[in-house]
């Protein structure tokens, strides 16, 4: 079964910090790559995804993510943080064809002022 | 913009009632889902439909129902609700498959649902 596993639970970093977070995916073929975020209160959003082609996307508020084929990962990274990325993020993996997102157990970022 | 909105921001039921959660997009999308949102879990399908009348299990189906009638609407039903059910329950749509947006899937800002 696909699974998704994201490296930490809850991260804390000050203003200005560089941010990086892992996923990992298992899953033998081609995947479509997605990072969503929960801001507090708020509905999931879309934060960035990848299809095809470069496998450095870049995304909403400065994000990016680096996708890497021979380690199944997809980290999401940011160069400065700000407290309004104080948020869940949520890497989620679909399967080529396939109908269904498997998402990972969520990272929570705090982001102190 | 894509919508999808739910019926309730929060519900409180008591154990044994039959709750019924709505949720309706505006996109025109062929599939739909429900998921249940628990912390450290992340999100796990409840159920999904690709079209109208049709529904598929996900990976949590026990004590859940659904109903899809009409396409822009998704019906999660709780035959008889548990406290082990309560949690944040999430709807979302997309596109059918090879449809473009690369199946990018859209959520609804969620239901919290306690169950006394």
């Amino acid at each position: 079964a696909q699974s998704v596993s994201q490296h930490n639970h809850h991260v804390i970093l000050s203003e200005a910090a560089s941010l990086e977070l892992g996923c990992n995916y298992s899953y033998g073929g081609t995947v479509n790559l997605f990072w969503y975020v929960q801001y507090p209160g708020q509905h999931l959003q879309l934060l960035l995804k990848y299809f095809s082609g470069d496998p450095l996307v870049k995304g909403i508020k400065g994000f990016e993510a680096e996708f890497i084929k021979s380690k199944f990962s997809f980290n999401l990274r940011k160069p400065s943080v700000q407290w309004s990325d104080t948020a869940e993020y949520f890497c989620a993996v679909k399967p080529l064809g396939g109908q269904n997102f498997v998402f990972g157990p969520g990272t929570r970022l705090s982001v102190l002022p | 913009d894509v919508k999808v909105t739910q019926s309730s921001r929060y519900l409180v039921k008591r154990t044994g009632e039959k709750v019924f959660l709505e949720c309706v997009q505006d996109m025109d999308h062929e599939n739909m889902f429900w998921y249940r949102q628990d912390p450290g879990l992340g999100l796990r399908l409840i159920y999904f439909s690709y079209d109208v009348k049709m529904k598929e299990k996900g990976d949590i189906p026990e004590g859940y129902s659904v109903s899809r009638e009409k396409k822009e609407r998704f019906s999660l039903i709780l035959e008889s609700a548990s406290t082990n059910q309560t949690s944040m329950y999430l709807c979302a749509s997309s596109p059918r498959v090879g449809a473009g947006d690369g199946e990018t899937q859209y959520f609804g800002p969620g239901t919290r649902l306690l169950v006394l």
